[in-house]
């Protein structure tokens, strides 16, 4: 069974822009995770989606988005880029999303924002 | 939220066993173990999880005591390849996980 894809694995953008980072779950996996990873401040939740609605959300600004499609797969947007935006974003998905299910990570999409 | 405390490195030997210990005092009743590792620039992987008194899988083996107030992750005869970083995380609900600096683990030749 194929792991969780991520895509771009890597980014270059400047303050100011957009970006859309795209998350392609475990076939059958209906619940996604994102995460924000970097030497500051490790890793942090960003927000969950599980059947289209978001679930659950962690503490960053409005600029950070997300979606998730019919088929599983999620994206995520960050709008307004700033300079402390750089960073791994990881994605993890989960069979059903219950609390004790095992969460597989994607590679990670390696943003710079300069 | 279960707060944990782990080595912020550690050096071992090829062929060595490795016991990680971890610290959660305040883990809730409803709380699991689980324990991730990392590779730079890959997301974590999933390595064991469990409740209480022992745990093994084909690549680890998770010793959690009565009072689950710690947890020591055992790697046997470890290689080059599991020189990585190794997080202890307490908790159920995914979005309340606490992921701090984790373990580093080097293993030499």
């Amino acid at each position: 069974k194929a792991g969780v894809t991520q895509t771009p694995r890597y980014l270059i953008k400047t303050r100011g822009q957009q970006v859309t980072l795209s998350c392609s779950p475990i076939s059958g996996h209906r619940s996604v995770s994102w995460y924000q990873q970097t030497p500051g401040q490790g890793l942090q939740f960003l927000f969950e989606y599980f059947s289209e609605t978001q679930r659950n959300k962690g503490n960053f600004p409005g600029r950070f988005s997300g979606r998730q499609f019919s088929n599983s797969r999620s994206e995520m947007n960050v709008s307004t880029l700033e300079l402390g935006d750089s960073a791994l974003y990881l994605c993890a998905s989960r069979l059903a999303g219950t609390n004790t299910d095992t969460q597989y990570f994607g590679p990670g999409t390696r943003l710079t924002v300069l | 939220l279960a707060k944990t405390t782990q080595p912020i490195s550690m050096d071992s030997y090829e062929g060595q066993e490795v016991n990680i210990t971890c610290s959660h005092n305040n883990i809730a009743t409803n709380d699991y173990i689980t324990w991730y590792q990392q590779f730079p620039s890959q997301g974590p992987r999933f390595i064991i999880q469990g409740y209480k008194t022992k745990v093994t899988n084909e690549v680890a083996s998770l010793f959690i005591p009565a009072d689950r107030k710690s947890s020591t992750l055992s790697l046997p005869r470890v290689s080059l390849s599991d020189t990585a970083v190794y997080y202890c995380l307490v908790g159920v609900l995914v979005y309340q996980l606490i992921w701090g600096a984790g373990t580093k683990l080097i293993i030499k030749p």
